[in-house]
């Protein structure tokens, strides 16, 4: 069975700073990998993803995230963060082989200090 | 615009109640998720539907029961036989072979009074 690994639960940042939110999976054949945030009380929403093609997916908020086939991971990037990013991140793998269900990560929050 | 609706946002229950929580989609999706969420637990998935009047338990389905007679609507009700009921629902949708992910709905907050 795969399984999705958000390396860490929180990430503390301070504003204006780069993050790096790190995922990484186990499957041994091609995927599909995404990137959710969650506010506080809502629904997920998507951020970016990755199907196929350049292995750099840039997604919406200034969020961008690269896949490395060889290390299987797929970690999300920004280069300067805002208070208003401060959210729960989850990372989620589809297995090409196992029709259309996700994997869900842990989630990762990031809390953006002033 | 199409979505997929959530419905209360917050639900208190007594204790040896059962309580349905509702999710609509109007996104013409085939297969309809719940997920339950606590606190630094990331989301399990309860039960799942593929296709209209069948649906498979999922990670943690004791204590909960789905129905899926129409395609837009599968609601989850959660049973007495549920001990730990305060979290977090999600409902989810998705559609064909999964290149557009889950679509998630805002959420229902239960909470056992």
């Amino acid at each position: 069975a795969q399984s999705v690994t958000q390396l860490d639960s929180q990430v503390p940042v301070f504003e204006e700073a780069p993050v790096e939110l790190r995922c990484n999976y186990s499957s041994s054949v091609s995927v599909y990998l995404f990137w959710y945030v969650q506010y506080p009380n809502q629904g997920l929403q998507l951020l970016l993803k990755y199907l196929s093609g350049s292995t750099l997916v840039k997604g919406i908020n200034g969020f961008e995230a690269e896949f490395n086939k060889s290390q299987t991971s797929f970690h999300l990037r920004k280069p300067s963060v805002h208070i208003s990013d401060t959210a729960e991140y989850f990372c989620a793998v589809r297995n090409n082989n196992a029709g259309n269900m996700l994997t869900f990560g842990g989630g990762t929050r990031l809390m953006v200090k002033p | 615009d199409g979505g997929i609706t959530q419905s209360p946002k917050y639900l208190f229950r007594k204790e040896g109640q059962n309580v349905t929580l509702s999710c609509e989609q109007n996104l013409n999706h085939d297969a309809m998720y719940w997920y339950r969420q606590d606190p630094g637990q990331g989301l399990r998935l309860i039960y799942y539907s593929q296709i209209v009047n069948d649906f498979q338990k999922g990670d943690i389905a004791e204590g909960y029961s789905v129905s899926r007679e129409k395609k837009e609507s599968f609601p989850l009700t959660v049973t007495s036989a549920q001990k730990n009921p305060t979290a977090f629902y999600l409902c989810a949708s998705s559609i064909g072979q999964g290149q557009a992910g889950y679509t998630f709905g805002s959420g229902t907050r239960l909470t056992v009074v």
